[in-house]
């Protein structure tokens, strides 16, 4: 069974560094591109990349470019997202999702990270 | 940047009825959209992808079809377990992109 874990929900103070995890298993980790997305608040999804855990390859939606940094230890089948520095309005629900090998369709997702920044 | 647009925002039905939900894009993303069905506090679950193809596990009673600009996602006789918030996503273009979602609610 394919199966992407997140690690748990974070609250974090505005100038902080963060990195969250999404653990892959039930499948060739390396084979499949993780794809990272965005639910704010009571809002909808924002695509906000992808990388090729098995090369690092990454590629940003532009409204996250410089703002976000994708990254993977494929040894451990996990991909990470991180942040610099927080902002309050980096507070959301964070998903990691597998890009289907055929397309560009996320077919697995985990269960979301909620990260609240807050002073 | 393709901007997709989903209607209605809202969409009341009642058990038993028929849904019907549309996804507009802003220029031509061929067949290559999928929907999501999302429930509050869980991920977003795959049901369709290539505009009209189920994923493994999604009952006969969704449909989903169209291409190039206008999408349609049917759901018949609708369940309890249907009313959740639905998204349309492109893959046609970079970045892809969703729809702001349609909310399926019990009239």
């Amino acid at each position: 069974e394919v199966q992407l874990v997140q690690s748990g929900a974070e609250v974090k103070k505005p100038g902080e560094s963060l990195k969250i995890s999404c653990k892959g298993s039930g499948y060739s980790f390396t084979r499949y591109w993780i794809g990272w997305v965005r639910q704010l608040p009571g809002k909808g999804l924002e695509w906000m990349g992808i990388i090729n855990p098995g090369d690092s390859d990454t590629r940003y939606s532009p409204s996250f470019q410089g703002q976000v940094t994708f990254s993977a230890d494929k040894s451990i089948s996990t991909a990470y997202l991180q942040w610099s520095s927080l902002k309050a309005s980096d507070t959301a629900t964070y998903y990691c999702a597998r890009l289907s090998a055929v397309a560009g369709e996320f077919d697995s997702w985990g269960q979301g990270t909620l990260v609240t920044v807050s002073s | 940047e393709i901007v997709m647009t989903q209607s209605p925002a809202t969409l009341s039905v009642s058990p038993g009825e028929r849904a019907t939900l549309s996804c507009r894009a802003g220029q031509s993303v061929s067949s290559n959209l999928a929907w999501y069905q999302q429930k509050p506090g869980q991920a977003p679950r795959l049901l369709f992808y290539g505009a009209s193809t189920r994923a493994t596990g999604i009952p006969a009673r969704f449909s989903g079809s169209g291409s190039g600009t206008e999408f349609t996602l049917t759901l018949s006789s609708l369940q309890s377990e249907d009313f959740a918030v639905y998204y349309c996503q492109q893959y046609n273009n970079w970045p892809f992109t969703f729809g702001q979602g349609t909310k399926l609610e019990i009239k």
